[in-house]
């Protein structure tokens, strides 16, 4: 099935830096949402987005919603070490609760001390 | 957010035999939910969509009869695999959709299969 692109596909950075990813798609979402998975467990909502220009905050999570509806961004200020997992963008391109999300390939956050 | 939970969270089985995953939405009602199977270093891949009251959809290239989706209640859904194979050993993860439009989906905890 169709994935969404993410960049990067990892990234390994020291504790205290910002972080930032995006998610790219050839087709337009309506809703876009961005989870966090830990090895072993199943995916964790961070943030989700629901309208064209959006910019929505969770703590030190910020996430946009791009005008084109084809991407979205996850920015991560002052990362600690137990930001390190796997970080999943995912789409909906139709609301109701039958339509089904698309998911991007993940970008894998490595912290160093 | 909204409580999704999966059993078991780990299922050895031998080869042939089937094997059942539950997945309950635990303070809210779902007339659909997600199934979907993970490979390690892999992004999830959506197996099927089951419907409560009807007949689960299945993606192209997922086999209805090995995948068996029964959307008994509208709190439980269950993926029986049957006559398991070790090359359906996977990790296998169940979501329902909640909030107003179905805009927010929440994930089970996974259920790891291993097919000896």
């Amino acid at each position: 099935g169709q994935q969404l692109n993410q960049s990067p596909q990892s990234m390994f950075i020291q504790e205290g830096e910002d972080v930032s990813m995006n998610c790219t798609s050839s087709s337009i979402f309506n809703t876009w949402l961005w989870y966090k998975q830990d090895p072993g467990e199943g995916p964790v909502l961070l943030i989700a987005l629901y309208k064209a220009g959006e910019l929505t905050s969770n703590g030190r999570l910020t996430a946009q919603f791009g005008i084109t509806r084809k991407d979205s961004f996850l920015n991560i200020s002052a990362s600690i070490p137990s930001d390190v997992g796997i970080y999943f963008c995912a789409g909906k391109a139709y609301t109701g609760t039958a339509s089904k999300l698309t998911f991007g390939t993940g970008t894998r956050l490595q912290v160093t001390l | 957010g909204a409580v999704v939970s999966q059993h078991p969270s780990r299922v050895i089985c031998k080869s042939g035999t089937s094997v059942k995953i539950e997945c309950r939405s635990l303070d809210f009602q779902a007339t659909t939910m997600f199934w979907y199977r993970q490979f390690p270093k892999q992004s999830l891949m959506l197996m099927a969509t089951s419907n409560e009251g009807s007949k689960a959809t299945y993606e192209q290239g997922v086999e209805k009869d090995k995948f068996l989706i029964n959307h008994a209640s509208l709190t439980l859904s269950t993926l029986t695999v049957t006559s398991a194979h070790p090359e359906d050993s996977s990790f296998y993860i169940c979501s329902a959709p909640t909030g107003t439009g179905g805009y927010e989906q929440y994930f089970g905890p996974g259920t790891r299969l291993t097919v000896t």
